[in-house]
């Protein structure tokens, strides 16, 4: 059974940093490019950051170029989000997912804030 | 950017009724490769998305066929036939032709 489970979000103040972790089981991690996606309180979906299979590629909207880092270790099967200079506008759920979004996980809730 | 108009922004159906979705897009969305990537995702109340249909008209793994999808190029459609129960939450299509990935606003399928 494909899992994927995020970790790592809370409740932080604006500027701060935050990393987010996504644990990958169930499949072969190594094959698949992955992603983050966010929805923000009551809103749709926005995608965040994507990764190639072996890390050398990363993509990123410009909502968030610059500030996020999206990262992976293939012998760790797992997914990360360093996310810098945050700000209200990040608050959101963010999913870990396999494009072309057939797997995702959980969510996991991060909130800006003083 | 492409930008991703689905119609309409919500619908109000009755059980076994069927229904039809739309998504436009701003640009064409076939990839060099041939292929379009234009996906339909259900998000249940309280619940992460769940892909239903990738590339137009693929049924992801265990998705009813009472779902189905159609559309090229800029306009696609995704109809449900014989809505059911579990059934009911928001629907987005999402496009990975380009990046940035962009969604639909999304269209909430509600109990009449």
């Amino acid at each position: 059974e494909v899992q994927l489970v995020e970790s790592g979000g809370g409740l932080v103040q604006p500027g701060r940093s935050l990393k987010l972790s996504c644990a990958a089981s169930g499949f072969t991690f190594s094959n698949y490019y992955m992603a983050w996606v966010r929805q923000a309180p009551k809103k749709g979906l926005e995608w965040v950051a994507t990764i190639s299979t072996s890390g050398s590629r990363t993509y990123y909207p410009d909502s968030v170029k610059g500030r996020f880092t999206i990262s992976r270790d293939n012998a760790k099967s797992s997914l990360y989000l360093q996310m810098n200079s945050l700000k209200s506008e990040d608050t959101a759920t963010y999913y870990c997912a396999s494009p072309p979004f057939d797997y995702w996980g959980q969510g996991v809730m991060v909130t800006v804030s003083s | 950017d492409v930008v991703m108009t689905q119609t309409p922004p919500s619908l109000s159906v009755a059980i076994g009724q069927s229904v039809s979705i739309s998504c436009k897009s701003s640009q064409s969305l076939v990839y060099s490769d041939g292929k379009t990537y234009l996906h339909w995702l259900l998000q249940s109340p309280g619940r992460s998305p769940k892909r239903l249909i990738y590339q137009v008209s693929n049924l992801g793994s265990g998705v009813p066929d009472r779902f189905s999808g159609t559309g090229s190029q800029k306009d696609f459609t995704l109809k449900i036939s014989r809505v059911e129960a579990e059934d009911l939450g928001v629907y987005y299509c999402a496009q990975t032709t380009h990046f940035p990935y962009t969604f639909g606003a999304g269209t909430k399928l509600e109990l009449k």
